[in-house]
């Protein structure tokens, strides 16, 4: 299948800071791309998608101007979460799309908020 | 009407045994239902998935059965291995696989050596 990689794969920030996290789409054009959030031992909780070149759209619940995610080519997403504190620590997942074609999945990101 | 309910959610089989994961939904607009495994700190990996105009699909061990009609579909994983031990996810979504994917609780398997 088609290759996402994320970066970092896991990151510890202090608590106020931001912290960026890039989703690329190794060998293909993602049209579209997915943010996850996932708490341990739970499921994946869709947080915005994103299209190349156009504004993403947040689930309800998920402040957009607290996660800030831009799209600006078609092999590459951002998600930054500014401002992070303690709650933010999670697990942060992308997937990448061609247009209809099956998503496909980064490896994740731990992020930990000190 | 956009849940996808997923049972059980943790199971232990013994090796060579069949392991079934079993997942309901209620929204008749789905029609893609991908099976996904994930490994601890692993973002999660497309096993097999079936659109409904088929009633079963095989990939090696594993095997999707899709009811139409209850709404229902189901993961068959034959002969699990030790290495099959991890998190299965079931999800639906609708536009041929083009719209977001809603995704179940989850099933933590063990299989025991």
């Amino acid at each position: 299948g088609a290759v996402v990689s994320q970066h970092p794969s896991w990151v510890i920030c202090k608590s106020g800071t931001s912290v960026k996290i890039e989703c690329r789409s190794l060998d293909f054009q993602a049209t579209t791309m997915f943010w996850y959030r996932q708490f341990p031992k739970q499921s994946l909780m869709l947080m915005a998608t994103s299209n190349e070149g156009s504004k993403a759209t947040y689930e309800q619940g998920v402040e957009k101007d607290k996660f800030l995610i831009n799209h600006a080519s078609l092999t590459l997403s951002t998600l930054t979460v500014t401002s992070a504190h303690p709650e933010d620590s999670s697990f942060y997942i992308c997937s990448a799309r061609f247009k209809s074609t099956e998503a496909f999945f980064g490896q994740g990101t731990r992020l930990t908020v000190v | 009407q956009q849940q996808v309910k997923q049972s059980p959610q943790s199971l232990i089989v013994q090796k060579g045994g069949i392991s079934i994961i079993n997942c309901a939904y209620e929204n008749t607009a789905f029609d893609y239902f991908p099976w996904y495994q994930q490994f601890p700190g692993k973002g999660p990996a497309l096993l097999i998935a079936i659109r409904p105009d088929v009633s079963e699909k095989k990939e090696g061990r594993f095997t999707i059965s899709f009811n139409k009609s209850a709404k229902q579909f189901s993961l068959h994983i034959m002969d699990s291995q030790p290495g099959d031990s991890a998190t299965y996810f079931c999800a639906a979504t609708s536009g041929g696989g083009s719209e977001k994917l809603v995704f179940g609780k989850g099933t933590k398997l063990t299989v025991n050596p």
